[in-house]
């Protein structure tokens, strides 16, 4: 099975500042066939379910802000808000979905104001 | 527009048993996937269980592997969650999620329920 660890557990960033969120997968979610990165991001705020915000590692849903942007491959991947917002306040988590399940989440960052 | 409903939690017993079901809308149910995803109370989320688009193939986590069953019922547009022999640890949010990509079951999670709590304690 694919074990999913993010770091950091945790991130204080000043509001208009860059916030990195880091996402390291036990084997390769890269399917050579497709060329795709099976991995997606998702953001949790209090008292709500996750809510979709790239996938394919690098592809942002539809009406997320663009100062959202993810990378990576392989097994290496990297959220990153360019320029922090106080409504960015959150837990985020990694999860690949490669091939057949289980389909493992990271533990989860949670990103605070400084 | 997309609308995922959990409903049948509450409190259980330890050794107890549970159906937890995901009511769904505004889409073709019968051609997508769907998973179980639990949250503990103030942790992370874990994948519990997936389900193909025709009921035809299941897959489990191996902590309610043997325990937990996933079904569906297309022609009532409905994800079911039977638990058995449940534990304290099995106390989270249940949610059922859905998959974008049509008839695919290696696809990310577009659209969430908003959680069902099961509390299992004596």
């Amino acid at each position: 099975d694919i074990v999913v660890t993010q770091s950091p557990d945790s991130l204080a960033v000043s509001l208009g500042e860059r916030a990195t969120i880091n996402c390291k997968s036990s084997q390769s979610v890269f399917f050579s066939s497709n060329n795709k990165n099976y991995l997606a991001w998702y953001q949790q705020k209090p008292g709500q379910p996750p809510k979709l915000l790239i996938y394919w590692a690098s592809t942002r849903e539809s009406g997320v802000p663009d100062r959202f942007s993810g990378s990576g491959s392989g097994t290496d991947f990297t959220l990153t808000i360019s320029s922090l917002q106080a409504e960015d306040v959150a837990v985020y988590y990694c999860q690949q979905y490669y091939s057949t399940p289980p389909y493992s989440f990271g533990q989860g960052t949670k990103l605070e104001i400084k | 527009q997309v609308q995922l409903m959990e409903s049948g939690g509450g409190v259980v017993q330890p050794g107890g048993s549970l159906r937890l079901s995901c009511a769904a809308s505004g889409f073709t149910f019968s051609n997508y996937a769907m998973h179980w995803v639990r949250q503990a109370p103030g942790k992370g989320l874990e994948w519990v269980a997936v389900i193909e688009y025709d009921g035809s193939k299941t897959y489990y986590a191996d902590s309610v592997k043997g325990r937990f069953t996933i079904s569906r019922d297309n022609s009532k547009n409905t994800l079911y969650l039977q638990m058995n022999s449940l534990r304290a640890e099995d106390t989270a949010l249940y949610y059922c999620a859905k998959v974008r990509g049509v008839q695919q079951i290696s696809y990310y999670f577009d659209y969430w329920g908003l959680g069902d709590l099961l509390t299992v304690s004596s």
